[in-house]
C-alpha cells in the first residue's frame, strides 16, 4: 500500500538559516509526490509537485524539493527560512492503485517554528 | 486564496443530527474532492468526483454521503452525527480526474462541532 512518513513532528529553525522537512515515502509504482502547507484557521496550500523529471524541483515562496529514488525522500528545502514559514506542512503521495482517481495520502504533518 | 469556496466555515450540531457541507470549485475544474483532518486520524480522503460521477472513494463511512451537481458544485451529507465526526472537512478541486499532472487546490475547510 501507498504510504507517506514525516518522521519529525515539530522542526525548529532560527530565522535566515536554511530548513529542511523530511518526508519519505512507499509506493508500488511511479510515485507523484507533494506538499502542501497549512496555516492556522486556513485551507491547505500547494507548493510544489514531484511527478516526473528533474530530482530537484522549484516552487512557491522559495521552496524546494529534493526527490531521490534510491532514499525513497522527498525532502522540503528552503536556503533561508523566514518567520513567516513558521507552519504545518504536509507530504503526500498520490495512490497510484487503479481506479483510485487522485486520492492524495498524507503524511501526519509537520510543524515548523521559525525563531527571530 | 486557492478559489475553492466552502460553506459554512463552522456548524456546531447535536448527536444524531444530520448536516450538509457544500463546495463549489475552482472555475473550470470538474474533479472535487472530499478530505478529513482529525486530530487522531490525520488528513484522510473521502470521496472524489469527477463531472458528476463518483470517481474514487476511500474510507468513507455508511452514514456519510456526497454528490456532485450538473453546475460542478458538491455537496457532503453528514448523518447519525457521532461526537468522533468532529472534524475539520476540506474540499478540494483539480481540472482533471486525478491523473498523475492533476494538481489539487484546496478550501478553508469546515470546522464541525459535534456535541
Amino acid at each position: 500500500a501507498q504510504s507517506v512518513a514525516q518522521p519529525e513532528d515539530q522542526v525548529n529553525v532560527a530565522e535566515g538559516n536554511p530548513l529542511t522537512v523530511k518526508c519519505t515515502y512507499s509506493v508500488s509504482g511511479n510515485p507523484y509526490l507533494f506538499w502542501y502547507v497549512q496555516y492556522p484557521n486556513r485551507g491547505l496550500q500547494f507548493l510544489l509537485k514531484y511527478i516526473t523529471g528533474d530530482n530537484l524541483v522549484k516552487g512557491s515562496y522559495g521552496f524546494e524539493a529534493e526527490f531521490n529514488k534510491s532514499q525513497t525522500s522527498f525532502h522540503l528545502k528552503k536556503p533561508s527560512a523566514l518567520v513567516s514559514d513558521s507552519a504545518l506542512y504536509f507530504c503526500a503521495v498520490r495512490d497510484g492503485i487503479y481506479n483510485q482517481g487522485g486520492k492524495l495520502i498524507f503524511g501526519q504533518g509537520t510543524e515548523l517554528s521559525v525563531k527571530p | 486564496d486557492s478559489g475553492v469556496t466552502q460553506t459554512p466555515k463552522h456548524l456546531i450540531t447535536a448527536t444524531g443530527q444530520r448536516v450538509t457541507l457544500r463546495c463549489s470549485p475552482r472555475s473550470g475544474d470538474l474533479s472535487v474532492y472530499w478530505y478529513q483532518q482529525s486530530l487522531d486520524q490525520g488528513l484522510q480522503f473521502l470521496i472524489q468526483y469527477y463531472n458528476g460521477e463518483e470517481r474514487a472513494k476511500g474510507n468513507i463511512l455508511e452514514r456519510f454521503s456526497a454528490q456532485q451537481f450538473p453546475d460542478l458544485h458538491s455537496e457532503l451529507n453528514l448523518s447519525s452525527l457521532e461526537l468522533g465526526d468532529s472534524a475539520l472537512y476540506f474540499c478540494a478541486s483539480s481540472v482533471g480526474s486525478g491523473g498523475s499532472t492533476d494538481t489539487q487546490y484546496f478550501g478553508p475547510g469546515t470546522r464541525l462541532t459535534v456535541l
